[in-house]
């Protein structure tokens, strides 16, 4: 079966680094993708991986090895506003998407 | 403001009940799909919409039925609601022209079932 394994939970502080880390067994491979979640609304598009190594994106970078079947999600200079859940996705062999259960993030002061 | 409307945003649903969850998006991505969030679990695809005028079975397609007359909207229909789909149902889309193949959501709809 496909599966993917996050996390459930995640207390960091404010202003610190929190790296979320994402384990996949899916049939194939054709990309990874993480989103955003705030509570009570849509998910938004964070990064997407498809080759191996670090993708970074302003505070937000996103780490890939395909032969290890992993991926994260590092956070850095954590605010307030980070608190929500992050959901790891993986695009199969039939280019259909396998999501995670989230990981949920709170951030303390 | 371009992006997926969905309605109604939240629903108390007698079982038994008909149910129509509406979805419309402005921005002509070919891609459409229905999710469900439920608590503890990854998002689940329902069905979805590669273009207007066909459609297709995701991973929980039963008790649900889908139509695509046109590219803007993308309607679910739960025929017999039972309390099983009590839920909070999202509505996505994706244009193919993208090669990440990002999905746009809808600000989703909170569907619960008597």
């Amino acid at each position: 079966g496909q599966n993917i394994d996050q996390p459930t939970e995640m207390t960091a502080t404010e202003g610190a680094i929190v790296q979320i880390n994402c384990t996949y067994q899916t049939s194939g491979f054709n990309g990874l993708f993480w989103y955003q979640q705030h509570a009570g609304e849509a998910p938004t598009f964070l990064s997407y991986n498809v080759l191996d190594g670090l993708e970074e994106k302003g505070r937000f970078s996103s780490f890939l090895s395909r032969s290890k079947g992993y991926s994260y999600l590092l956070l850095k200079e954590l605010q307030m506003k980070d608190s929500a859940s992050y959901l790891c996705a993986v695009v199969d062999s039939n280019y259909q998407l396998i999501w995670g259960a989230g990981t949920k993030l709170i951030i303390k002061p | 403001i371009a992006g997926i409307t969905q309605a109604p945003t939240s629903q108390i649903l007698a079982a038994g009940r008909r149910m129509t969850l509406r979805c419309t998006q402005d921005m002509r991505h070919n891609a459409m799909y229905w999710y469900r969030q439920d608590l503890g679990l990854g998002l689940r695809l329902i069905h979805y919409s590669n273009t207007a005028g066909t459609t297709g079975k995701g991973e929980v397609p039963d008790g649900y039925s889908v139509s695509r007359a046109n590219t803007d909207d993308f309607p679910l229909t739960l025929a017999s609601a039972v309390p099983s789909q009590t839920s909070v149902y999202f509505c996505a889309s994706s244009d193919p022209r993208d090669s990440s193949g990002e999905l746009f959501f809808g600000e989703g709809s909170r569907l619960t079932v008597l």
